[in-house]
């Protein structure tokens, strides 16, 4: 049984410019969940999938956006990259929806945007 | 504004020694609670949780407190063991909004061998 994984591990972009990452989530796992973590603070939620719907979104605004797919694999989309979203990115997933259920976690992707 | 507070940024202990890592909460909706356990370069792992209609669970050498009136949890691990040095994350949901988890900054725990 393969755990979650993401890619890339690292990015490194510019103001303005649009980026893709990418989770592939833990076999038989249909919830992906996405935090942003910025230096010295515990991850924030950004949104939930679940079965390819968004199931809940957190304080983040319309550039970022989500896509869960069939096999259950996630993307995360951030447009018009701004300084403060370098940050470590992460992806959950989850055999239920809501929190109750485990959350297990990839290692992340850093984005550095400058 | 910081919904789940961990006002202690770091903890040393002595291996063998109990540490005990607070969190306290200020939206009187959590209702369930969760201990995340991190390695620098690996994401968080579940370590424990706890439901509202509780006030202790264990699960081997650790344990979680929870004080609803005071809005508190706090987590023991007994003994400390130099493999738990990580950084300890605490987390909040809520029924109302039960997709979403809320996190604290963290606390980084240091075991001494």
């Amino acid at each position: 049984e393969t755990g979650v994984t993401q890619s890339p591990t690292h990015l490194i972009k510019t103001r303005g410019q649009q980026v893709t990452l990418r989770c592939s989530s833990q076999s038989g796992h249909n919830t992906v969940s996405w935090y942003q973590q910025a230096l010295g603070q515990g991850p924030q939620f950004i949104f939930q999938y679940y079965r390819e719907e968004e199931n809940g979104r957190g304080n983040f605004p319309p550039r970022f956006s989500g896509l869960q797919f069939p096999n259950y694999s996630s993307e995360l989309n951030v447009n018009a990259l701004e300084l403060d979203d370098s940050a470590l990115y992460l992806c959950a997933s989850s055999l239920l929806r809501g929190a109750t259920d485990t959350q297990y976690f990839g290692p992340g992707t850093r984005l550095t945007v400058l | 504004d910081q919904q789940v507070k961990q006002n202690s940024p770091s903890l040393s202990v002595q291996e063998g020694r109990i540490s005990i890592l607070n969190c306290d909460y200020t939206n009187s909706m959590f209702d369930y609670f969760l201990w995340y356990k991190k390695y620098p370069a690996e994401g968080p792992t579940f370590l424990i949780s706890i439901s509202s209609i509780k006030d202790k669970n264990e699960d081997g050498r650790f344990t979680v407190f929870l004080n609803k009136s005071a809005k508190h949890l706090s987590l023991h691990i007994v003994p400390s063991q130099p493999g738990d040095s990580a950084v300890y994350f605490c987390a909040a949901s809520s029924k109302t909004s039960y997709d979403k988890v809320i996190f604290g900054p963290g606390t980084s725990l240091s075991v001494i061998p």
